[in-house]
Formats: C-alpha cells, structure tokens, sequence
C-alpha cells in the first residue's frame, strides 16, 4: 500500500515566481492538509481540505492557495515567490479531521 | 503563533535510558497528538490520546494527558540509538476549525 506521496522532492524558485506542490494522500483518506516547516521549528499549519472543501485556514497570506481534486489529491500553489517562504511544504492525509495524520516526505522549496 | 510548546528543547541521553518529553498547550482541545521525525523529513505519527483519556500505551510509549494542566508528557522507555529524532506534540482545537497546531519540538540524541 502506497504512502502519501509529494512531488517534487526539491526545488528551487527564484522571488517572485510562482510554485505548484502536489500531494497524493493514502488511497481511502478524503483529508489533506498542508503545513510549512522552516528549519529549526515546527510545521505551521496552512489549509486542511476534507471531500474537496477547505476545512481550515492558517494564518498565511493570500499568496497561499490550495485546491483538492476529485480523487483527493491536492496543489499548494503560492504566488509572488519572498525569501521566507523556503521551508519544507508537508502534506498530511487522514480519514477524518481529528484523527492521526499520515506525512508524506515533503517537498524542499528554495527560494533565491 | 505555536499553541504547544515542548521541553526540553534538546535532550541526550545514553541507549537503555528512559526519554521524557513534556508538551504545553494554550486552548481547550478534542486530542493531542505526538510525531517523530528525522532528519528534516516528513513526521510519523506515534500515538494520539483524546481529551477523555489520561494515558495511552504503545510498546515502548507512555503518554500522559493532563487537561487541567494543558499539559502532556511522551515517554520513551529503554531507548535506542534509533529513537534518535525530533518529537513534536500536535493539538487540534476544539472549536471545530480543523487546525493542527504543532509545538516547537524536542530533538532527542540517543547515544550508542
């Protein structure tokens, strides 16, 4: 049985562009979630989507959007690139929003 | 902001030794969760008590859960080198916004 997977693994973005995470969650879990982690510090929530709607907000600024797909998939999108959004982006599926969360690897931004 | 805050915040100690961990939290919640996670990379989930709960067991892990006191302890018996990590607690909050609050962890160093 396949874990949640992200992709990509690494990359590297210069200000002001735009990226596009992905996230598949376990086969079955309708709840993703997504989180920031800057080195040295915990992840910080982002959005939680459940059957496609958005359940829950961090406090991010509108550069941070996300949508879930049919199949429970996920995007992160951020616009307009800063140098403090380099961090880890973890993606977390579940089968409902209160119970344990399954981590993908999580995807490395830079940004230059 | 971070709603858990773990201690300590670093902690080595020698394999076969017992590993406590303490978390605090600021709100009312429905669980609190605990994760490991190596090298940077994505968590593992552990063990999750609900706020009905006061302790829970799993193989080796101890967790306590003290409402009153917003407070839970992670304890780790006989460690091992391979235990080695960063744990972290996790909240959700109780008014239903489906939020995930992580702590600041505390990187465990388990010496062979």
């Amino acid at each position: 049985d396949a874990g949640v997977t992200q992709s990509p693994t690494h990359l590297i973005k210069t200000r002001g562009q735009h990226v596009t995470l992905r996230c598949s969650p376990i086969s079955g879990h309708k709840s993703v979630s997504w989180y920031q982690q800057v080195l040295g510090q915990g992840p910080q929530f982002i959005f939680q989507y459940y059957e496609k709607e958005e359940r829950g907000r961090g406090n991010f600024p509108d550069r941070f959007s996300a949508r879930q797909f049919p199949n429970y998939s996920s995007e992160l999108n951020v616009n307009a690139l800063l140098l403090g959004d380099s961090a880890l982006y973890l993606c977390a599926g579940g089968t409902a929003s209160y119970n344990e969360q399954f981590f993908g690897p999580g995807t490395r931004l830079t940004v230059l | 902001s971070q709603q858990g805050e773990e201690d300590p915040q670093a902690l080595s100690i020698q394999e076969g030794e017992n590993a406590t961990m303490n978390c605090s939290y600021k709100t009312s919640i429905n669980n609190l969760q605990w994760y490991r996670q190596n090298s940077g990379r994505g968590l593992v989930h552990l063990i999750l008590i609900r706020s009905n709960e006061r302790e829970k067991h799993s193989g080796r892990l101890r967790v306590t859960l003290d409402t009153s006191k917003k407070s839970s302890s992670l304890l780790i018996t006989a460690s091992r080198a391979a235990d080695t990590a960063s744990y972290f607690c996790a909240t959700d909050l109780s008014s239903g916004t489906y939020k995930y609050i992580f702590g600041t962890g505390t990187r465990l160093k388990v010496l062979a």
